[in-house]
């Protein structure tokens, strides 16, 4: 079945660690984003890639960092200078319009240590 | 300034009962997407409708349905005969024609019990 994986479903992080959170698509899109989700909020972006070797910074860049290397695969490392990494963090794609929704993975849960 | 307003945070009815979700967007587009997503608690964001802003016919879905008014810049949702299955988080968001990216509001959560 066509989709969106996330992995994995949970995820600790240390003091001073990088994390890196995997975003597996098959629909095809050339679009891919990633946002972020802290409890009782809306999303916030974090960044986007429109095309294969191409991003943008969204709303919340700071402390993060994406390759978009293929177009399947859209990871997010969380960096040690994301001083408030807890969070749900949620994957998503669509075809490159604006008219076009969104598709969502099951979303990361990321929790200090 | 927010694009997306969504003021009732969370909404508790009985089943059975219709609730209202409120959504009132701002844009300066003639073209713009509305969007309506709903989050149970599994996580996953799944997409109920895109209405487009030439298109201000109401559209009914089973219990659903949407009301989408250009004159007030809103876009709400009703259900009808409420389920405990409804009971989730749901998103109202834009997409303006110029852009790729989606405006989300800060969703409204609707309790439905039994």
């Amino acid at each position: 079945d066509g989709g969106i994986t996330q992995s994995p479903k949970y995820l600790f992080r240390k003091e001073g660690q990088n994390v890196t959170l995997s975003c597996e698509q098959n629909l095809n899109h050339d679009a891919m984003y990633w946002y972020r989700q802290d409890p009782g909020q809306g999303l916030r972006l974090i960044y986007y890639s429109q095309i294969v070797n191409d991003f943008q910074k969204g709303d919340i860049a700071e402390g993060y960092s994406v390759s978009r290397e293929k177009k399947e695969s859209f990871p997010l490392t969380v960096t040690s200078a994301q001083k408030n990494p807890t969070a749900f963090y949620l994957c998503a794609s669509s075809i490159r319009a604006s008219n076009q929704p969104q598709h969502f993975g099951d979303g990361t849960r990321l929790s200090i240590l | 300034a927010q694009k997306v307003t969504q003021a009732q945070t969370e909404i508790s009815v009985v089943e059975k009962e219709d609730v209202t979700l409120d959504c009132v967007y701002e844009t300066r587009d003639t073209t713009y997407y509305l969007f309506w997503y709903k989050q149970p608690p599994s996580g996953e964001l799944v997409f109920l409708i895109r209405r487009n802003s030439f298109d201000e016919q109401n559209e009914i879905s089973g219990r659903y349905s949407w009301n989408f008014q250009k004159s007030t810049s809103s876009f709400n949702f009703t259900i009808t005969a409420s389920q405990v299955v409804d009971s989730a988080v749901y998103f109202c968001a834009l997409s303006e024609a110029r852009f790729n990216k989606f405006y989300f509001g800060s969703g409204t959560k609707l309790n439905v019990k039994p």
